[in-house]
Parts: C-alpha cells; sequence; structure tokens
C-alpha cells in the first residue's frame, strides 16, 4: 500500500498569494495516477487534478499539478477567496486507494 | 446532472451491523465501478472499498476486511455497504463516489454523494 505525506498540515496566506502543496509517496506512483481533490466545510471532495497534472472538468487554471514518481506538487497561482479550504492527494493506481493527510490552506 | 445519495446511516451499538445504501441517476451506472469512502469527524479521507462495474473486482481496505462487504444491483442503480461486527473506530460519514473513467481503467473519483453518518457507540 503507498502511504501519501502532505505537506505542510495547515498553509496560513492571504488572498492573491502562491500556494506551495506537497505529497510525497512512501513508493513511486506509477503513470502519474495520482489525484487532488479540495473539500470545503459541510461539503465533499471535489475532484480538481487526476493524472498529476491534468485539470478536471471546470477547474480554474489558476489551479495546476505537477511531479512523477514520488513527489507531486498542487499549486494555486493566485489565492481566491473561495480557493481556502483543505486538499487531499489521492494515489489510484492499484485495486487499494489512499488518500494523503491533507492540507489546510487558511487564511492569513 | 450525475447525483448519489447515501441512505442507511445512524447510531448503532458495537458488534452489530448496518447496511448503507446508494441511489445513483444521471449517468450509465453500470459503465462505471464505485466506491466508499469515509472521513472521520474533523479528520481526513480514507477509502473503504471499491467494486467494479460487474462486480469482478472487489477490494477492501485492511481495516475493513472481512467485517464489511460491497455490492451493488446494476438493475437498480444501487451500490451497497454491508457493515458487520462495527466498532467506534468505524465512526465517521460516509460517502458513495463513482470512477471517473468507464470500466477497466484506473480512476479518481469525479462525483460524490453528500454522505451518510454513521455512529457506532453503546
Amino acid at each position: 500500500e503507498i502511504v501519501l505525506t502532505q505537506s505542510p498540515g495547515t498553509l496560513s496566506l492571504s488572498p492573491g498569494e502562491r500556494a506551495t502543496l506537497s505529497c510525497r509517496a512512501s513508493q513511486s506512483v506509477r503513470s502519474s495516477y495520482l489525484a487532488w481533490y479540495q473539500q470545503k466545510p459541510g461539503q465533499a471532495p471535489r475532484l480538481l487534478i487526476h493524472g498529476a497534472s491534468s485539470r478536471a472538468t471546470g477547474i480554474p487554471d489558476r489551479f495546476s499539478g505537477s511531479g512523477s514518481g514520488t513527489d507531486f506538487i498542487l499549486t494555486i497561482s493566485r489565492l481566491e477567496p473561495e480557493d481556502f479550504a483543505v486538499y487531499y492527494c489521492q494515489h489510484y493506481g492499484s485495486s487499494k486507494l489512499t488518500f494523503g493527510g491533507g492540507t489546510k490552506v487558511e487564511i492569513k | 446532472e450525475v447525483q448519489l445519495v447515501e441512505s442507511g446511516g445512524g447510531l448503532v451499538q458495537p458488534g452489530r451491523s448496518l447496511r448503507l445504501s446508494c441511489a445513483a441517476s444521471g449517468f450509465t451506472f453500470d459503465d462505471y465501478a464505485m466506491h466508499w469512502v469515509r472521513q472521520t469527524p474533523g479528520k481526513g479521507l480514507e477509502w473503504v472499498s471499491g467494486i467494479s462495474w460487474n462486480s469482478g473486482s472487489i477490494a477492501y481496505a485492511d481495516s475493513v476486511k472481512g467485517r464489511f462487504t460491497i455490492s451493488r444491483d446494476n438493475a437498480k442503480n444501487s451500490l451497497y455497504l454491508q457493515m458487520n461486527s462495527l466498532r467506534a473506530e468505524d465512526t465517521a460519514l460516509y460517502y458513495c463516489a463513482k470512477d471517473k473513467y468507464v470500466s477497466g481503467s484506473y480512476s479518481p473519483f469525479d462525483n460524490w454523494g453528500q454522505g451518510t453518518l454513521v455512529t457506532v457507540s453503546s
């Protein structure tokens, strides 16, 4: 089972700033089967990025994903007020899927 | 519009059973694998179980293997999770989630329900 470790646990930033979130895998994620989700309080998670770098339908281009192997990054180029939320990475390249522990992006 | 509506949650004593259901609409249900994901209040996400489009491939997290059983009824556009021998640590919000890609591919989840709350307590 691949363990995903996200850092930092909390990121305190102001609107307009750039956010960089990390997801590190315990072993190589084949074919970049790595996704990112956003979750706001009281809501279900929403798919942002799949295949490590492909934006899901309707996701603004200020969200971008990069990385391969064991190290992946979610970047939000300029934080909008609606972007303050919790972000999770997910590995989906095997029969046992795993999620990272999440990074909370909060308003500074 | 894709809709996933979970039901069946509630308060149950340790050691007892509960069956969750997920009613799907707005897409061709039997084209997609489906999953259950849970979230402990205030905590992160944990994948629980997944089932392929034709029930031919099923997987469980180690934490529930041997106690939970996933199933689906494609004629009824429904997904189920039979939970036996429940423990306090199974207390969580249980989400039903749909694969983004049609059957046969590894896939992230592109649609989620709103969840049903399971509380295991005496």
